[in-house]
């Protein structure tokens, strides 16, 4: 498994402006993600993070709005820039540990979240 | 398109009751399914990951199991602590990248005792 801590754990943020959040683990993983879990439903996958590379952005996600960052194999932020009511949300960070090859199939690993409410 | 519906969306059960829940789910190509526990105000715990149809794996009180069209998670004597949300979560062989994972939207297991 990995340990993985997220930070801030949780915060309270005005609408119109921007929170990074923090994603550390504790060895080198292949790839790294970030979630969005709303209030009452699953996750919903936002982008991969590459290292050394933009990150890979899923359907309806843009990275003006979720600019994410990897500077390297432990590491990721992700920001929620210009926000609104409707991106309160707990944010996971995901990481697969193993080689980026053939266990594709291998688990994902969540952190423990950060819990942004929007006012 | 793709599809993972779990069922039931919640479930109340008496400690020592046995059960199960469901996760069913409309895809092609299945390379995985996953299972995973998720306490309130923190981020899911891998539990299981399941290959292929008639493949079983335990772990104390649970069990999962999987058939081509769905997984189910056995819940045997449970206790309070076994209280969660439980998550399953599917991937597939797409066309692009294997990257992604389906989550279901999750049973809400409360044991009561």
């Amino acid at each position: 498994s990995a340990v993985i801590s997220q930070k801030p754990s949780r915060d309270i943020c005005q609408r119109g402006t921007s929170l990074t959040i923090q994603c550390q683990v504790d060895s080198q993983v292949t790839m790294m993600f970030w979630y969005r879990q709303q209030p009452g439903q699953s996750l919903t996958l936002i982008a991969t993070a590459n290292q050394g590379s933009e990150a890979t952005y899923e359907s309806g996600f843009v990275i003006d709005k979720f600019p994410i960052s990897r500077p390297n194999l432990t590491f990721s932020t992700l920001t929620v820039s210009n926000m609104s009511p409707e991106d309160s949300s707990i944010y996971l960070c995901s990481v697969k540990k193993g080689g980026a090859g053939g266990r594709d199939v291998d688990p994902r690993f969540f952190g423990p979240g950060t819990r942004l409410t929007v006012l | 398109e793709d599809q993972v519906t779990q069922s039931p969306e919640a479930l109340r059960l008496q400690e020592g009751e046995s059960s199960s829940l469901n996760c069913s789910y409309t895809v092609s190509g299945l390379r995985g399914l996953f299972w995973y526990r998720q306490d309130p105000g923190k981020g899911p715990e891998f539990l299981f990951t399941l290959y292929s149809a008639g493949e079983e794996k335990e772990k104390e009180r649970l069990k999962a199991t999987l058939t081509k069209k769905e997984s189910f998670l056995h819940i045997t004597a449970p206790k309070p602590e076994d209280s969660a949300t439980y998550l399953c979560a599917v991937q597939i062989v797409p066309s692009g990248s294997a990257r992604q994972l389906t989550f279901g939207s999750g049973t809400q297991l409360t044991v009561l005792p």
